[in-house]
């Protein structure tokens, strides 16, 4: 099975812009999670996505959104980007049930200037 | 809320040395534990898992950990670490039940296996 997919890999923004990532789940998984690596933060939960709608949703302001759509496939889009947003984004996707284990994506490297 | 502490930020050991990182988690609930591994320029691997049973897990690559439910703690261990094992490692937490997946992570304690 293809695992979890990320694109673009890696993505420059200037301050202001928007900017969105995609996220594919593994074949089969409806759960999809999202996190912001900083070193300065370390791992953060974003949001989670199942079936479509949003289960959980870390604290991040309004600028942070997301959606999944019928295929489990995820986007989340940050707006008004500001230079503190440069991050590692990863997705998660999880099998069905309630297994909690999560399958990590390679991320998406976002810079901000 | 709930956190999770890992005390070694940055540890540096010989191969065949014995490793073994903290993990501590805060929260009186029922909890699933974990431990994932970023090798450099890799993604997150799931490392091992507890949810319930028997508090001492094994994962892959050799690699344990103990559940002691009175300390909320979840230490990783390896006996002999080899250079290969030089990676980020981050304890994380859920909780057993909820309708989330959500993770809590640790800080992350980055290990340096010399050769």
């Amino acid at each position: 099975k293809a695992g979890v997919t990320q694109t673009p890999r890696y993505l420059i923004k200037t301050r202001g812009q928007q900017v969105t990532l995609s996220c594919s789940p593994i074949s089969g998984h409806r759960s999809v999670s999202w996190y912001q690596q900083t070193p300065g933060q370390g791992l953060q939960f974003l949001f989670e996505y199942f079936s479509e709608t949003q289960r959980n949703k870390g604290n991040f302001p309004g600028r942070f959104s997301g959606r999944q759509f019928s295929n489990s496939r995820s986007e989340m889009n940050v707006s008004t980007l500001e230079l503190g947003d440069s991050a590692l984004y990863l997705c998660a996707s999880s099998p069905p049930g309630q297994s909690y284990e999560q399958y990590f994506g390679p991320g998406t490297r976002l810079t901000v200037t | 809320a709930q956190s999770v502490s890992q005390h070694n930020h940055h540890v540096i050991l010989s191969e065949a040395a014995s490793l073994e990182l903290g993990c501590n988690y805060s929260y009186g609930g029922t909890v699933n534990l974990f431990w994932y591994v970023q090798y450099p320029g890799q993604h997150l691997q799931l490392l091992l898992k507890y949810f319930s049973g028997d508090p001492l897990v094994k994962g892959i690559k050799g690699f344990e950990a103990e559940f002691i439910k009175s300390k909320f703690s979840f230490n990783l261990r390896k006996p002999s670490v080899q250079w290969s094992d030089t990676a980020e490692y981050f304890c994380a937490v859920t909780l057993n039940g909820g309708a989330t997946n959500k993770l809590i992570f640790g800080t992350g304690t980055l290990l340096a296996v010399q050769p």
